[in-house]
Order: C-alpha cells, then sequence, then structure tokens
C-alpha cells in the first residue's frame, strides 16, 4: 500500500517548454487535488477532481491543465512552463474514511528557468 | 476568502517543554479543521481533524482544540522530543470550498536537547 505517490521527484525545464506531473493513489479515494507550495505563500490549490470524470479549477488554475485518468489517476500539465511556476508540487487524495482527512503525495520539486 | 493564519512562524523550545501552535481563521463557517506536520523537503502527513460539531481531538502527546466562534483552534504538544522538530500547518475547509482546503503558512517547530 504506497498511499499516494508522485513522479517525477525532482525537473528542470526552461521557459517554454511543457511537461506532466503524475500521480497516483491506491487507496480507492474519489477525490483528488493539486496544490503547489511556495516560500512565504503556503499552499495554494491549483485543481481538484471530486470524483473520476469531473475536475474544478482551484485558487491558481492559470497556466496549468489536468486530467482525471481514472480513479487511481490525476496528472497536471504545464503547457508552456514559466518561471513564476518555479514550486514543489503536491497531490493529494481523500476518502472518506477517518472523517475527511487527505493524504498527501511526497511532491515534486519543479525548477523553470 | 478565508484567510488562516498562524502564530507563530517559528518557534525554538528545550526538549521537555509543552508548546502551544495557534491558528486563526476569519470565516466561522467551517466544516472541519486539519492540523499537518510537514518534515523538510517531504510531504504533509495529517496529525488531527477536527470536526465544526467538535471541540477538541487528541492522539498521543497532541491536542488540538476548535473555537469555531472565536475562529481559532491550538495545537498542544505534551513534553515536545526533537522528534517533533517539523513545520507544523493548519488547513480549513469551508462549508462551500468544494472540498479544498485553505492552509495556513505554517509554524517551523524545533526542539532541542
Amino acid at each position: 500500500n504506497a498511499g499516494v505517490t508522485q513522479t517525477p521527484k525532482f525537473q528542470v525545464l526552461k521557459t517554454g517548454q511543457s511537461m506532466t506531473l503524475q500521480c497516483a493513489q491506491d487507496m480507492n479515494h474519489n477525490s483528488m487535488y493539486w496544490y503547489r507550495q511556495d516560500p512565504g505563500m503556503g499552499l495554494r490549490l491549483i485543481y481538484y477532481s471530486a470524483s473520476e470524470g469531473t475536475t474544478d479549477k482551484g485558487e491558481v488554475p492559470n497556466g496549468y491543465n489536468v486530467s482525471r485518468l481514472n480513479k487511481r489517476e490525476f496528472s497536471l500539465r504545464l503547457e508552456s512552463a514559466a518561471p513564476s511556476q518555479t514550486s514543489v508540487y503536491f497531490c493529494a487524495s481523500r476518502g472518506a474514511d477517518r472523517g475527511d482527512t487527505q493524504y498527501f503525495g511526497p511532491g515534486t520539486r519543479l525548477t523553470v528557468l | 476568502k478565508q484567510e488562516v493564519t498562524q502564530i507563530p512562524a517559528a518557534l525554538s523550545v528545550p526538549e521537555g517543554e509543552n508548546l502551544v501552535l495557534n491558528c486563526s481563521f476569519t470565516d466561522s463557517a467551517i466544516y472541519n479543521l486539519q492540523w499537518f506536520r510537514q518534515d523538510p523537503g517531504k510531504g504533509l502527513t495529517s496529525l488531527l481533524l477536527i470536526q465544526s460539531s467538535q471541540r477538541e481531538q487528541t492522539s498521543g502527546r497532541l491536542n488540538a482544540s476548535l473555537d469555531k466562534s472565536s475562529g481559532r483552534s491550538t495545537l498542544y504538544i505534551a513534553a515536545s522530543q526533537p522528534g517533533d522538530s517539523a513545520t507544523y500547518l493548519c488547513a480549513v475547509r469551508h462549508w462551500n470550498s468544494g472540498y479544498a482546503l485553505n492552509f495556513g503558512k505554517g509554524t517551523s517547530l524545533l526542539v532541542t536537547p
């Protein structure tokens, strides 16, 4: 039982390049989330998926797209990376167990030059 | 927009002390509040979740309280240990937030031997 996994752990991009961050959970959770964490800003929600087949914008969705591929997987895509997207990205999932607890992955540290 | 504030931003205490971390939020119409722990370079681990109808939750040496009317929560750590050194984050889920969490910026705790 791996919980929430994210790939890659680290990535360096040049401005304008694209990439997809992958997230998978093995807890049979319906809801999944993408956050970014920046120094002095805390964690901010980018997109979330309440259930398979649905996605909604969070607080900072500009420059990102998401895909809920199936119940297990929720990917985040940067179509044209910008230095302002340098951040640590966390994926999380939420289940009905233990109330409303969100479980987080280990994060992807992204640098855009 | 729900604002979540954590005070202090950083705290250093000698081992064995009891300590209190504070979290305040501007909108009292919350669904629940969670306390997380984040170790350097790692993801978030949920410590305690308090539903809006509850006043406190306990897990081992940790006790979290919630006062919705005043918009405050405290995390009490008894008999602190060096292994408690981490950043502690408070997150609030609002009734109309679509399951998303609003995070504070965290309190960085250092427990010295």
